[in-house]
């Protein structure tokens, strides 16, 4: 039972480049989340989906695009990177209440 | 949308002393309100949240508070200990647990002395 897991844990990219994170979970949960986590700023929601096959915008959308083509992945695009996007990316899910994220993905943009 | 704020930004207390950090949030309608430990280079996790028809809830040596008129929360931890050392972040939501995403405050950096 992996929980949540994310895909990769590290990456730097050029500006302009394009890349897609992808999250996993095992929980078998409906919700998922796609979160970016900068110093001093807190957690900040950038996607959601409630379902397979549905996503909604959050707090920071611009810049990214998501799909739930299958209830147990996520994915969070990135088209063109910008140096604004570098950050720490958090998956979560949940059932009802509790958010589990996963370990985060570590991006920096040069 | 909501706005969550939080104070303070850090906190230093000497172990075995409370410590208390609140949040006020903008939305009348949240309902749900978690608070998540984030220790350096890890994940966030919960260590206690409470809805909105409750006006406190206790787990041991933490308790949060919950003032729906005035529209703040509080983390209480009592009797420090050094592993209490960590980032801890209040939210907020207004789907009842989440569904739509929570709204987090930006953090208060608890640091325990030994």
């Amino acid at each position: 039972n992996a929980g949540v897991t994310q895909t990769p844990k590290f990456r730097v990219l050029k500006t302009g480049q394009s890349m897609t994170l992808l999250c996993a979970q095992d929980m078998n949960h409906e919700y998922m989340y796609w979160y970016r986590q900068d110093p001093g700023m807190g957690l900040r929601l950038i996607h959601y989906s409630v379902g397979e096959g549905t996503t909604a915008k959050g707090e920071v959308p611009d810049g990214y695009n998501v799909s739930r083509l299958k209830k147990q992945n996520f994915l969070l695009g990135l088209e063109s990177a910008a140096p604004s996007q570098t950050s720490v990316y958090f998956c979560a899910t949940s059932d009802i209440y509790e958010q589990y994220f996963g370990p985060g993905t570590r991006l920096t943009v040069t | 949308g909501e706005n969550v704020e939080q104070h303070p930004s850090t906190l230093s207390v000497q172990e075995g002393d409370s410590a208390v950090i609140k949040c006020t949030y903008s939305d009348s309608a949240s309902n749900y309100f978690p608070w998540y430990k984030q220790e350096l280079g890890k994940r966030p996790q919960l260590i206690i949240d409470i809805r909105s028809n409750v006006g406190e809830k206790k787990d041991q040596r933490i308790a949060v508070t919950l003032n729906k008129t005035a529209k703040h929360f509080s983390l209480h931890i009592t009797e420090t200990q050094p592993e209490d050392s960590a980032v801890y972040f209040c939210a907020a939501s207004t789907s009842g647990g989440g569904a739509d995403g929570l709204t987090f405050g930006k953090g208060t950096h608890l640091i325990i002395q030994p």
